[in-house]
């Protein structure tokens, strides 16, 4: 009953190509959130999506795609994946503006190494 | 600018002990704020929530925070930590206005020892 999951869990990615990590959300939440965590970062803003067919940029968009084709998923696309891409990255769905909808939920996290 | 800061990279204590971890956000509008909670190799699991009326609130496992307007604060407290409060805690913050994303402090890892 898991309402966000990713996949893969685990992906390890030549330098050069082209990696899609997944999220899937049974939420029914607008927006959709793509972050990476890297030690003495805490979790930086890739992409979000405020609803099916949006993107917009988060802070650090650059090397980083992404896909909304519907409510529930929404992807992230490294079309040529560099060694500095390594790092765990988590998608997160929530509400919306406002009081009551600014809570996020996070999904399991997927660890991508890029040799 | 919107920032959070977590002063303690890392804190020890030894089970039964008390617990407070601190946080210091800047915005200057009415925020949002959050603990979250990520276990080893987990997600990040909501721990409680801030978004008005009493300065203290009660989250999940005995955790309590405080919010303090004046010192632009909202430190974490637990009375009496176990081993399985070993974590990484992140303070967050959420700006009112835009459908923009978390803010999150850089974590404090938390290590209880027996």
């Amino acid at each position: 009953e898991a309402a966000v999951t990713q996949s893969p869990r685990n992906k390890v990615a030549v330098t050069g190509g082209k990696v899609t990590l997944s999220c899937n959300q049974t939420n029914n939440h607008n927006n959709m959130y793509w972050y990476r965590q890297d030690t003495g970062h805490g979790l930086r803003l890739i992409h979000y999506s405020y609803g099916a067919g949006s993107t917009e940029k988060g802070d650090i968009p650059d090397g980083y795609k992404a896909s909304r084709p519907s409510q529930e998923n929404f992807s992230l696309i490294l079309e040529l994946a560099t060694p500095s891409q390594t790092s765990v990255y988590f998608c997160a769905s929530g509400g919306g503006q406002g009081a009551g909808y600014a809570e996020q939920f996070f999904g399991p996290g997927t660890r991508l190494t890029v040799l | 600018a919107q920032s959070v800061t977590q002063p303690d990279a890392r804190v020890t204590v030894s089970e039964g002990a008390s617990l407070q971890l601190r946080c210091k956000y800047s915005y200057s509008g009415t925020p949002y704020l959050f603990w979250y909670v990520q276990y080893p190799r987990q997600g990040l699991q909501l721990l409680l929530k801030y978004y008005s009326g009493d300065p203290v609130v009660q989250g999940v496992n005995g955790f309590e925070a405080e919010f303090s307007k004046s010192n632009s604060s909202f430190h974490l407290r637990k009375a009496s930590v176990h081993w399985s409060d070993s974590a990484v805690y992140f303070c967050v913050l959420r700006a009112y206005q835009g459908g923009r994303a978390l803010i999150f402090g850089t974590g404090t890892t938390v290590s209880v020892s027996p």
